[in-house]
């Protein structure tokens, strides 16, 4: 069991470009999750997928976001025309079914 | 709907109890509790899946009153191991999981 594995670790990037983050799963997980994370707060759910399907998405914070899950496997979150507000940690968890979320150690997101 | 965590933070000497409370405006099925160290990733502790069932793991111990519609977190005897912030989570609609805003606990020499 590695764990569930995110890169980068962290990203820094220029208002107005896009970044793209990726998660691997624990592999025996078949739902994977996105959320983010502010200072002092929960994490917030952002979209989740089980298998290749992409179960919930009304939560992606604007049409900015995407997420995808091609093969069932690793996943991609991607934010495109980056702003301010959108300086974060992105977490990553995943799960076997309905079982515990098990989270990686997130990418930090700094919008300069 | 995003469940009512208090307090908001705590701090404790080693070998002080604390109590984390979880509520919620609606219906609760399940309560998920974990742990964040600073600048790490969340740490799952316990689910809770029944009215009333508690559940333990050596002495952090919770509770699950459906009534009341709300989950409580025992941390017993705390170490210094145990600071944190502490989130409850629970289904809502189609989102697996909303998390409350945290509790954070210091545990002190």
């Amino acid at each position: 069991d590695t764990g569930v594995s995110q890169d980068p670790r962290h990203k820094i990037t220029k208002r107005g470009q896009n970044v793209t983050f990726r998660c691997d799963p624990i592999s025996e997980h078949n739902r994977l999750y996105w959320y983010r994370q502010t200072l002092g707060q929960g994490p917030e759910f952002l979209t989740y997928f089980q298998n290749e399907a992409q179960l919930e998405k009304s939560r992606l914070l604007s049409d900015r976001f995407s997420a995808e899950r091609p093969k069932g496997s690793f996943s991609t979150l991607e934010i495109q025309r980056t702003e301010q507000g959108d300086s974060a940690m992105y977490l990553c968890a995943s799960s076997d079914g309905g079982q515990p979320q098990h989270f990686g150690d997130g990418t930090r997101l700094s919008i300069l | 709907q995003q469940p009512v965590q208090s307090p908001q933070a705590v701090i404790l000497r080693e070998g002080e109890d604390a109590v984390i409370n979880c509520s919620s405006s609606k219906a609760l099925y399940s309560v998920h509790w974990y742990r964040q160290k600073h600048g790490e990733a969340p740490v799952f502790l316990m689910i809770l899946l029944k009215g009333g069932e508690q559940k333990g793991h050596e002495k952090i111990s919770a509770s699950f009153n459906e009534k009341k519609q709300q989950s409580s977190l025992y941390l017993t005897a705390s170490q210094l191991s145990y600071s944190g912030t502490y989130f409850c989570g629970t289904p809502s609609g189609n989102t697996p999981l909303v998390f409350g805003k945290g509790t954070r606990l210091s545990v002190i020499a």
